[in-house]
């Protein structure tokens, strides 16, 4: 089945203590994002890769890190994590980086993460 | 920028009554794309449908209508006959065409949590 697999679906941790949100897709696509949704904000863009070794910054990228050193993977890191990134956070993915924007995203099924 | 608003956060209606949420969006350029994203209470997020700029014939898919009028810059989305199936939180997004968006980026409206009782 073609799918965004994202892991831990939940989580809670503390301040500071690293973590990785990873995510993988199955569908060959070269375009990956990851996003995070708050209440009344709808989602929002962190960081986005158009390809392998290709990775930049979204709308709101203070306190993340990506990496995508292989088509299928793109995972998410939290270094120091702080309170305000308590979120519910999407991995999505396209067969690639559309010009004209009309990228059909498909979204993994979330990953709600709790800072104390 | 872009901006995608949904003034309604929450709506409850009662089975098979029609119900249309509202998508007002932003945009200074030309060509875009709009899109409804459907979130039910499991989580995911459920592609519904993608219009382009210059496409401004309304879509009927089954139950569901999309109605896109530039002149008013809104892209408004109805459901007939309501179900409690219906029950989710849906987004109305917005991408503009590169260069102005490097990384196809949808910009989200903040969602409209509908609530359909039986």
């Amino acid at each position: 089945e073609a799918q965004v697999t994202q892991n831990p679906r939940y989580l809670i941790t503390v301040t500071g203590k690293k973590l990785t949100v990873t995510c993988s897709q199955n569908m060959n696509h070269e375009y990956m994002s990851w996003y995070r949704q708050d209440p009344g904000l709808g989602l929002r863009q962190i960081y986005y890769s158009m390809n392998v070794e290709v990775t930049d910054k979204g709308d709101v990228p203070e306190g993340y890190k990506v990496s995508r050193k292989e088509k299928r993977n793109f995972p998410l890191i939290l270094e120091s994590p702080s309170p305000n990134q308590t979120s519910l956070y999407f991995c999505a993915s396209s067969p690639y980086g559309d010009v004209s924007g009309a990228n059909v995203l498909t979204f993994g099924a979330g990953s709600r993460l709790t800072v104390l | 920028a872009q901006k995608v608003t949904q003034a309604q956060t929450e709506i409850s209606v009662v089975e098979k009554e029609d119900v249309t949420l509202d998508c007002v969006y932003e945009t200074r350029d030309t060509t875009y794309y709009l899109f409804w994203y459907k979130q039910p209470p499991s989580g995911e997020l459920v592609f519904l449908i993608r219009r382009n700029s210059f496409d401004e014939q309304n879509e009927i898919s089954g139950r569901y209508s999309w109605n896109f009028q530039k002149s008013t810059s809104s892209f408004n989305f109805t459901i007939t006959a309501s179900q409690v199936v219906d029950s989710a939180v849906y987004f109305c997004a917005l991408s503009e065409a590169h260069p102005n968006n490097a990384g196809n980026m949808l910009t989200f409206g903040g969602g409209t949590r509908l609530m359909v009782k039986p």
